[in-house]
């Protein structure tokens, strides 16, 4: 199947500072992406819509202005959290659909503001 | 919104034993997925369901996209340990409109087996 790394894998941050995670599709192209959160012990809840060229569309009550979505190229999507708080802490996790609309996801960054 | 309802949340089970988890939606999909995700890792696509009333396999892994296409299961035949882990079902709208590639998740099982 498909791959998707993403980058950190884990990353501990202070309160008040910003985070970029990434999203790669490394053996194909996509032209949208998924950015997920998930709590321990629960299920994924998506966040936003990632669209090549566009900007992110994003789901009720994730606010945009928090979690900044870049889409520069087909292979990769950026997720930054800015001016992180402790409830931010979560495990983030994207996902990037193959030519047959088939979701694959990345391995997930663990988040952890202190 | 629509909401996936997946059941059961947890099972504990002997290993050998078959398992049958189940997923409901209020709403029609028009694919259903199922992924297992180990801790600290993503999910990981088993089975894909496309048609109503389509019957998949993969190993051990038996699932089925209900007629009404507002359901879905999954079986594992002969559970292993490595089995272990949570199990989600997903569905996802069809081509077109802004709801395209979507998933919405169901709570997920967790599975434990016992060797």
């Amino acid at each position: 199947g498909a791959v998707v790394s993403q980058h950190p894998s884990w990353v501990i941050c202070k309160s008040g500072t910003s985070v970029k995670i990434e999203c790669r599709s490394l053996d194909f192209q996509a032209t949208t992406m998924f950015w997920y959160r998930q709590f321990p012990k629960q299920s994924l809840m998506l966040m936003a819509t990632s669209n090549e060229g566009s900007k992110a569309t994003y789901e009720q009550g994730v606010e945009k202005d928090k979690f900044l979505i870049n889409h520069a190229s087909l292979t990769l999507s950026t997720l930054t959290v800015t001016s992180a708080h402790p409830e931010d802490s979560s495990f983030y996790i994207c996902s990037a659909p193959d030519r047959l609309n088939e979701q694959y996801f990345g391995p997930g960054t663990r988040l952890t503001v202190t | 919104g629509q909401q996936l309802n997946q059941s059961p949340q947890s099972m504990f089970i002997q290993e050998g034993e078959d398992v049958s988890m189940n997923c409901t939606s209020s709403s029609i999909f028009n694919t259903w997925l199922w992924y297992k995700q180990d801790p600290g890792e993503g999910p990981v696509l088993l089975i894909a369901l496309y048609k109503a009333g389509e019957l998949t396999s993969n190993g051990r892994l038996t699932a089925q996209f209900g007629i009404t296409r507002k359901d879905s299961f999954l079986n594992i035949s002969a559970s292993i340990p490595s089995d272990v882990g949570i199990y989600f079902c997903a569905g996802q709208l069809g081509a077109g409109g802004t709801s395209y590639g979507k998933l919405t998740f169901g709570q997920g099982t967790i599975l434990t087996v016992h060797p």
